[in-house]
């Protein structure tokens, strides 16, 4: 199975700020199958992006992802408040869908 | 509006069973494959089973295969998913989750999740 490590675990800054997330996988995704999810206390996991660059319906244009391969990124231009959560990879090219450990993003 | 409910989850001892229902509303619901994930306490999301739109194909990770059974109704578009022989190790919140457009695997709704505790 294709085990994702995230860094870093967590990751301290101010609202405005960029935040970039990285997801790493042991072998390759294929067809860049990762997804990033974004989730609250007390809430379940909300789909950001797909297909490794796709925003899911409604995801504001400050989320955007990258990479291929192993080396995946998610990246919060500017952090608004509502942005402070845990965020979560998944691969899904190749059975069994796995998720990273997650990175929590927490105000400084 | 659409969204899943799920049901079902409760304290159970190790080696008993336990069923759990995920009721969609508001989607053409045996268009979609749907899945089961779990999270125990402080971890991240595990992918525990799946089934298509059908319910003709099912798939399960290697930590349920044997115990679990996934399967679903679409005349009363719900999800189902029985546990036997449960462990410890499965004692996490149980989410219901629906698969994306463009693939099945990445899941675009989730439930609000039922916590299934295992313990004596």
């Amino acid at each position: 199975e294709i085990v994702l490590t995230q860094s870093p675990g967590t990751l301290s800054l101010s609202p405005g700020e960029r935040a970039t997330l990285s997801c790493r996988a042991s072998q390759s995704v294929s067809s860049s199958y990762l997804a990033w999810y974004q989730q609250k206390p007390g809430q379940a996991p909300g789909l950001l992006i797909y297909g490794a660059s796709r925003r899911a319906t409604g995801i504001p244009d400050r989320f955007s992802g990258s990479g291929s391969g192993t080396d995946f990124t998610l990246t919060i231009s500017r952090l608004e408040p509502e942005d402070f959560a845990v965020y979560y990879c998944q691969q899904y090219g190749s059975s069994p869908w796995t998720f990273g450990q997650g990175t929590k993003v927490e105000i400084k | 509006e659409v969204q899943l409910l799920e049901s079902g989850g409760d304290l159970v001892q190790p080696g008993g069973s336990l069923r759990l229902a995920c009721a969609a509303s508001g989607l053409t619901f045996s268009t979609y494959t749907l899945s089961w994930v779990r999270q125990a306490p402080g971890k991240g999301p595990e992918w525990v089973s799946g089934v298509s739109g059908s319910g003709g194909y099912t798939y399960y990770a290697d930590s349920v295969k044997g115990r679990f059974t996934i399967s679903r109704d679409n005349s009363k578009n719900t999800l189902y998913l029985q546990m036997n022989s449960l462990t410890v190790d499965d004692t996490a919140v149980y989410y219901c989750a629906k698969a994306g457009v463009y693939a099945t695997g990445y899941f675009d709704l989730w439930g609000r999740g039922t916590l299934v505790t295992v313990s004596s």
